[in-house]
């Protein structure tokens, strides 16, 4: 069973750029989860997909994050413009969202540094 | 959101020996499901153990145990037997029954000391 996909692995930008991170769930996955991991510190939910609809953006930084879930499947993570305390791992996550024997399984993330 | 809150920002363990990372989490809900997870150097995050909140007996998984007080909120990691290859950040973690929301801890760094 193929895991969670995401790309790029490393992404370097100066700040005001525009960026954006994929990530291709498990298939037949209905959950599909952003998180922001700073140095040090543990994941923070920045929004939780159940298909292609909206579960938690409460933790979305809306004025500069948007992202999108199309079909279902596949997601994206834009950050417009990147601020310097962006820098951090984007890891994406995926459940089959049955509520039953429920688990997260992740992809290898990406690491971003806002210079 | 929900708060997870790891108190132990950093341990060690001799190889071998027993270490047990404390976990307590805040949640009105009756019914949820709570983790371990393991995050290596790689930042590859790998699931070491799961426990639903509705069970009353403590989950393991080979040299892995917990410790679940669910009156305390409480729910801690126990690992035998310490391995080199246990060295890796440990993630105290809740998910919520039915939207599966899912909120992580502030991590412990274990050190596992040959």
């Amino acid at each position: 069973e193929a895991g969670v996909a995401q790309s790029p692995r490393y992404k370097i930008i100066e700040k005001r750029q525009s960026v954006a991170f994929w990530c291709n769930p498990i298939s037949g996955h209905a959950t599909l989860y952003w998180y922001q991991q700073i140095l040090g510190q543990g994941p923070k939910l920045l929004i939780q997909f159940q298909n292609n609809g909206v579960v938690d953006d409460s933790q979305l930084p809306k004025d500069r994050f948007s992202a999108e879930r199309l079909k279902g499947v596949d997601s994206t993570l834009k950050i417009q413009p990147a601020k310097l305390e962006d820098s951090a791992v984007y890891l994406c996550a995926s459940s089959r969202g049955t509520s039953t024997n429920e688990k997260l399984f992740f992809g290898s993330g990406t690491q971003l540094s806002v210079l | 959101a929900q708060t997870v809150t790891q108190s132990q920002p950093e341990m060690s363990v001799q190889e071998a020996e027993t270490v047990t990372l404390s976990c307590t989490y805040d949640t009105s809900e009756s019914n949820y499901y709570l983790f371990w997870y393991k995050q290596p150097p790689s930042r590859q995050m790998i699931l070491v153990i799961r426990q639903e909140a509705y069970k009353q007996q403590n989950a393991t998984e080979n040299r892995f145990s917990v410790n679940f007080q669910k009156a305390a909120k409480s729910f801690s990691l126990k690992i035998s037997d310490s391995q080199l290859g246990d060295t890796a950040m440990y993630f105290c973690a809740f998910m919520k029954h039915v939207s599966n929301q899912f909120y992580f801890g502030t991590g412990t760094s274990l050190t596992v000391i040959p």
